[in-house]
């Protein structure tokens, strides 16, 4: 059974970047099938997808986020990552790592639990 | 960006019942329609993808249709656990885009 963990700072300055990682287990992220994404929800409010990334690193980003956000992929260490530069309270959200079925059919299968990012100083 | 719109924004009903949920995408996006399940503190759980697919797992009474731009999330026979927020998402073109959401409640 694949699993996904996100892990990172619960608090980021206003302007500074934000950084989390994901884990993955039960499967290999290096694997052809599958893309692995990124989804945030606002406290009390929608998801929005921030990016996805191919284990050989073509990345796909929101175009409302694409000059604040990188994301990467660890081989070895079988996880992928989230930095999000000049952060804003606006930034504050749930963030969700997932994995990416993009083959034929396109959708997000498993997910992380959530990690809470409080944007404050 | 394709818009995705969700009617209603929420619902109540009994357990029992049966309700339909609609999501409107504001262009063409032919079958690349996913609907998720979340429930409070948890993260989306996806139901059905490419509009009408069940999702492995997820209980007969779940039922999705449409192609291009009107969509149906079916729920025969709420139970208690399918009291929850749905959202459509389409996967046609990125961005990758969410309806607002559905609230379905216990009347």
């Amino acid at each position: 059974q694949l699993q996904l963990q996100e892990s990172g700072p619960g608090l980021v300055k206003p302007s500074e970047t934000l950084s989390l990682t994901c884990t993955v287990s039960g499967g290999s992220i290096s694997s052809s099938r599958y893309y692995w994404g990124w989804i945030r929800q606002p406290p009390g409010q929608g998801l929005e997808w921030i990016g996805s990334i191919y284990h050989s690193a073509n990345t796909y980003y929101n175009p409302s986020l694409k000059s604040r956000i990188t994301i990467s992929i660890d081989t070895p260490k079988n996880q992928f990552s989230l930095r999000l530069s000049s952060v804003t309270a606006a930034d504050t959200a749930v963030y969700y790592c997932a994995l990416h079925q993009w083959v034929v059919e396109n959708y997000f299968d498993y997910w992380g639990q959530g990690a809470l990012v409080t944007v404050s100083s | 960006d394709i818009q995705m719109t969700q009617s209603p924004s929420s619902l109540s009903a009994s357990v029992g019942d049966g309700v339909t949920i609609t999501c409107r995408a504001s262009q063409s996006i032919s079958s690349y329609l996913n609907w998720y399940q979340q429930t409070p503190g948890k993260a989306p759980k996806l139901l059905i993808y490419a509009a009408s697919t069940l999702q492995s797992g997820v209980p007969s009474r779940f039922s999705g249709s449409g192609s291009g731009t009107d969509f149906t999330l079916t729920i025969s026979s709420l139970q208690p656990k399918d009291f929850a927020t749905y959202y459509c998402q389409q996967s046609f073109s990125t961005p990758y885009t969410f309806g607002q959401g559905t609230k379905l409640e216990i009347k």
